[in-house]
């Protein structure tokens, strides 16, 4: 139980151009799902929170429109990074919570921006 | 704001030996979770903490709680090439369900 997909798993685009990531609990309602980028050989970094049906909380620093989150159902949720520049490449991985402390993450989508 | 820490950054040990990683919390944690990222992967869950002083045992795996609920340590036995990867720490923090991650201690066994 408690699985959480991601899609797509990796992503190359163009700078420029928009990109989204798909986040789904599977066999789950997810009350939250959180999204956070790690980059290589770091930690992850919480981006944002997002509650179904409301807007995204987004962590200090993190750009709203630039990283437009939606939360249309509680087994759906959506990170599109619009006008993607190199700097942006990253593994971002979603997770799901269930109202309880423990989250179950994704496997990641891999974004690299030529 | 809140930060958690983990020592060592990189542990690199032949298969057999043990390993330990700690973790610190700036803030006072009412549990603490620790995960497994191998390489290419994503976090997985391994366990919660909630008592002071708790210890949990997974296999060759223990975990541990401070009393003073800001530091908590992972130790494996006799690791194995298997156990390979990155472990964090992750404590609640800034409401809502919210995760604080450690810095992570990466791991690399050799034969």
């Amino acid at each position: 139980g408690a699985v959480v997909s991601q899609h797509p798993s990796w992503v190359i685009c163009k700078s420029g151009t928009s990109v989204k990531i798909e986040c789904r609990s599977l066999d789950f309602q997810a009350t939250t799902m959180f999204w956070y980028r790690q980059f290589p050989k770091q930690s992850l970094m919480l981006m944002a929170t997002s509650n179904e049906g409301s807007k995204a909380t987004y962590e200090q620093g993190v750009e709203k429109d630039k990283f437009l989150i939606n939360h249309a159902s509680l087994t759906l949720s959506t990170l599109t990074v619009t006008s993607a520049h190199p700097e942006d490449s990253s593994f971002y991985i979603c997770s799901a919570g269930t109202g309880k402390e423990t989250q179950y993450f994704g496997p990641g989508t891999r974004l690299l921006v030529l | 704001g809140q930060q958690v820490m983990q020592i060592p950054q990189y542990q690199h040990v032949q298969e057999g030996e043990d390993f330990t990683t700690y973790c610190n919390s700036s803030t006072t944690l009412s549990n603490i979770q620790w995960y497994k990222q191998r390489p290419g992967g994503h976090p997985v869950f391994l366990i919660q903490l909630v008592k002071s002083g708790e210890v949990k045992k997974q296999k060759r795996l223990t975990f541990q709680f401070g009393e003073a609920k800001k530091n908590s340590s992972l130790h494996i036995t006799a690791t194995q090439t298997t156990d390979v990867g990155t472990y964090f720490c992750a404590g609640p923090g800034g409401g809502g369900n919210k995760l604080t991650f450690g810095t992570g201690t990466q791991l690399k066994v050799e034969l």
